[in-house]
């Protein structure tokens, strides 16, 4: 079945670490990716998105993501987190025209 | 409108009765689509409006779940005899008709049924 992966349910780190979020999916065909983010008390917002071109994608806040096909991943990563990064992160993926399937999402917490 | 508008936000319900969730998207998205966020778990997807298609309701977890869109804008999510494991926040999006546009959220409305 077509599914969307995210092994790390709750990570923690020290202000200054590096983070690397691992997204895995099951889609066979042409994707398009996707992170989305939520802040405490907040709606989910995006983050960045791939659909083609180059495989590492810039987004918001600092954020980077790269796409790799032969490995069916799409990890999100930031070089030194922030303690306004706590949020909980959402992998996403979108086959065609179809809906978008989400990853159970990874809830990051920054200790200042 | 500048977003997605859900109403009500809140909504606290007794065991057994209907309600209704309303989604307003944003004017001129062609797709809308319902997902469920419960506490501790991750996203789960509900239901899909494609513009004049026939929805997706593949995700609807149980026949007392049902939704419409009207006109092509507004959307409805019924849950008609609520369940105690109804409580979750109830998630509406929109989006563009290319594949490769993201999605705009709602703020949600959080159903408590006691």
């Amino acid at each position: 079945a077509q599914s969307v992966s995210q092994h790390n349910h709750h990570v923690i780190l020290s202000e200054a670490a590096s983070l690397e979020l691992g997204c895995n999916y099951s889609y066979g065909g042409t994707v398009n990716l996707f992170w989305y983010v939520q802040y405490p008390g907040q709606h989910l917002q995006l983050l960045l998105k791939y659909f083609s071109g180059d495989p590492l994608v810039k987004g918001i806040k600092g954020f980077e993501a790269e796409f790799i096909k032969s490995k069916f991943s799409f990890n999100l990563r930031k070089p030194s987190v922030q303690w306004s990064d706590t949020a909980e992160y959402f992998c996403a993926v979108k086959e065609n025209n179809n809906d978008m399937r989400f990853g159970a999402g990874t809830r990051l917490t920054v200790k200042p | 409108g500048a977003g997605v508008s859900q109403s009500p936000s809140n909504k606290v319900t007794e065991k057994g009765k209907d309600v209704e969730l309303r989604c307003d998207p944003i004017s001129g998205h062609t797709a809308l689509y319902w997902y469920r966020q419960s506490l501790g778990q991750g996203l789960e997807f509900l239901i899909y409006f494609q513009g004049n298609s026939a929805p997706d309701k593949s995700g609807l977890p149980s026949d007392r779940f049902s939704a419409e869109r009207t006109g092509g804008s507004v959307s409805t999510l019924t849950i008609q005899r609520t369940q105690q494991e109804d409580s979750a926040v109830y998630l509406c999006a929109s989006s563009g008709q290319a594949a490769n546009y993201g999605y705009t959220f709602g703020s949600g409305t959080r159903l408590t049924v006691v």
